[in-house]
């Protein structure tokens, strides 16, 4: 199992350009998440999903969107980058099961500049 | 609402044990968890506690639970070089779907 894969790795934007960010999982984990992690501030939850064609707001959502179109796939958007989305970009995925432990499993990471 | 806190930064040396607090706020918390980020890398779960108990071990991991005072520590005895990495408290949220709150992080820094 590759576990929770993330593309690309690394990008490099123009104030105003958009992309879309990849998360995959192959644990057919029900829940699906994407945090953004900056200095000093921890992980920030952006938006979550718990199941095929759901998907939530997080606590920092604001300039994103997310959509969950098959359950193994959990896609991130930036419509009109802006320096202060520079960050890096976590997924994570959950099995989703009432009572478990709750890990959620993490993938490496998108690096991302917004000039 | 739901926070929380760990200091920043620790420096230890070779062979020594470290010692990383948080506080959080939220009491009814099933878990709690440390996780570990090495440079470049996603998070790894480390250990977890489950809110019943005082103490965990595990090998050279101790996490101590403090529920009266919302205190959570993760002793790592022998610490080395290897354990150099950012190390995150963790509580689940009690909005549900196993959604977490984090902490900063505290970067540990092993010296010889």
């Amino acid at each position: 199992n590759a576990g929770v894969t993330q593309t690309p790795k690394f990008r490099v934007l123009k104030t105003g350009q958009s992309m879309t960010l990849l998360c995959a999982q192959d644990m057919n984990h029900e829940y699906m998440y994407w945090y953004r992690q900056d200095p000093g501030m921890g992980l920030r939850l952006i938006h979550y999903s718990v199941g095929e064609g759901t998907t939530a707001k997080g606590e920092v959502p604001d300039g994103y969107n997310v959509s969950r179109l098959k359950k193994q796939n959990f896609l991130l958007g930036l419509e009109s980058a802006a320096p202060s989305q520079t960050s890096v970009y976590f997924c994570a995925s959950n099995p989703g099961l009432a009572g478990a432990l709750g890990e959620q499993f993490f993938g490496p990471g998108t690096r991302l500049t917004v000039l | 609402g739901e926070d929380v806190e760990q200091s920043l930064f620790l420096s230890v040396r070779e062979g020594d044990s470290s010692v990383i607090n948080c506080t959080y706020t939220d009491s009814s918390s099933t878990y709690l968890y440390w996780y570990k980020q090495e440079p470049g890398a996603g998070l790894q779960l480390l250990t977890y506690i489950f809110s019943n108990m005082d103490m965990k071990q595990d090998q050279r991991l101790t996490v101590l639970l403090n529920k009266k005072d919302k205190h959570l520590s993760l002793r790592i005895a022998d610490t080395q070089t290897g354990d150099s990495a950012i190390y995150f408290c963790a509580e689940v949220f009690s909005g549900g779907y196993n959604k977490l709150i984090f902490g900063a992080g505290t970067r540990l820094a092993v010296h010889p």
